[in-house]
C-alpha cells in the first residue's frame, strides 16, 4: 500500500532533549516536506527536500533540521526542543509529476508535546 | 505573495443541510488551489484542486468549489451534509515550484443530527 509513514504518532518529552521524528515513504518521491499544525494558524512549512541531499527552508525552519540521505526518509529533528515546538507535525511528499500537477501525500501526522 | 483566508473557524450545520465553508485567497499569479480535510487523528486528504481548467470543481464525497476572480473566492460546498462529514477542512493555495502550500487557518465542521 502507498502511504507516508511517520514516528511516532505520539511523543511527550522534555525541553532540550534531542528527539528525531522519523518520515518514510515507499512511493519512490522525490519531494519530501514537513508543516507544523497550529490552531488558528493552519499548516506552516518547516523545511522541504525536492530529491536526495537537497534541503531548502520554508517558513518557519527555526529550531529544526532536517536530512535526506535516502530518498524514502526525511527525518525531521529537533536538536534542543522547547514548548514552542508543542505542535502537531506532518508529513508530505510527492513525485515530480504529481508535483507538476499538485498532489500531494500527507502522513498521518506526529503529536509532539515539550514541557 | 499569496496567502489564504477561511472565513469562520467553526461552521455548525444539521445533518442535510447546505454545508458553506469560505475561501478567499491572494495571489500575484493565477492561482492554484486546494480543500483539504482532515478527520479526527488522521493526515490530510485532498478533496478538490483548482489548476485554472473548469470553475467549478468537483471532488469527493460530494464535495464542490467554485473558483471566482473576480471575488477572489474558493468556496467549498456541499448539498446535504452527513454525519461523517464532521471534520477540519482547510484551504489552500500553491505557492509556486517549490511544492509549498500555504494554508489557511482551518474550519471546524460540526454537523448535528
Amino acid at each position: 500500500e502507498a502511504q507516508v509513514t511517520q514516528n511516532p504518532r505520539y511523543l511527550i518529552t522534555v525541553t532540550g532533549k534531542k528527539l528525531t521524528v522519523t518520515c518514510s515513504q515507499n512511493m519512490n518521491h522525490e519531494y519530501m516536506s514537513w508543516y507544523r499544525q497550529d490552531p488558528g494558524l493552519g499548516l506552516r512549512q518547516i523545511y522541504y527536500s525536492m530529491n536526495v541531499e537537497v534541503t531548502d527552508k520554508g517558513d518557519v525552519p527555526e529550531g529544526y533540521k532536517v536530512s535526506r540521505k535516502e530518498k524514502r526518509n526525511f527525518p525531521l529533528i529537533l536538536e534542543s526542543p522547547s514548548p514552542n515546538q508543542t505542535s502537531l507535525y506532518f508529513c508530505a511528499s510527492s513525485s515530480t509529476s504529481d508535483l507538476a500537477k499538485n498532489i500531494q501525500y500527507f502522513g498521518a501526522g506526529t503529536r509532539l508535546s515539550v514541557l | 505573495a499569496q496567502s489564504v483566508t477561511q472565513l469562520g473557524s467553526h461552521v455548525s450545520v444539521s445533518e442535510g443541510a447546505l454545508v458553506l465553508l469560505r475561501c478567499n485567497y491572494s495571489s500575484s499569479v493565477p492561482p492554484y488551489l486546494f480543500w483539504y480535510v482532515q478527520y479526527p487523528n488522521q493526515g490530510l486528504q485532498l478533496l478538490l484542486k483548482y489548476t485554472s481548467a473548469a470553475t467549478l470543481v468537483k471532488g469527493i464525497n460530494g464535495f464542490e468549489a467554485e473558483f471566482k476572480k473576480s471575488e477572489t473566492s474558493f468556496h467549498l460546498t456541499k448539498p446535504s451534509a452527513h454525519m461523517s462529514d464532521a471534520a477540519e477542512y482547510f484551504c489552500a493555495v500553491d505557492s509556486g515550484n517549490t511544492g509549498k502550500l500555504i494554508f489557511g487557518q482551518g474550519t471546524t465542521l460540526q454537523v448535528k443530527p
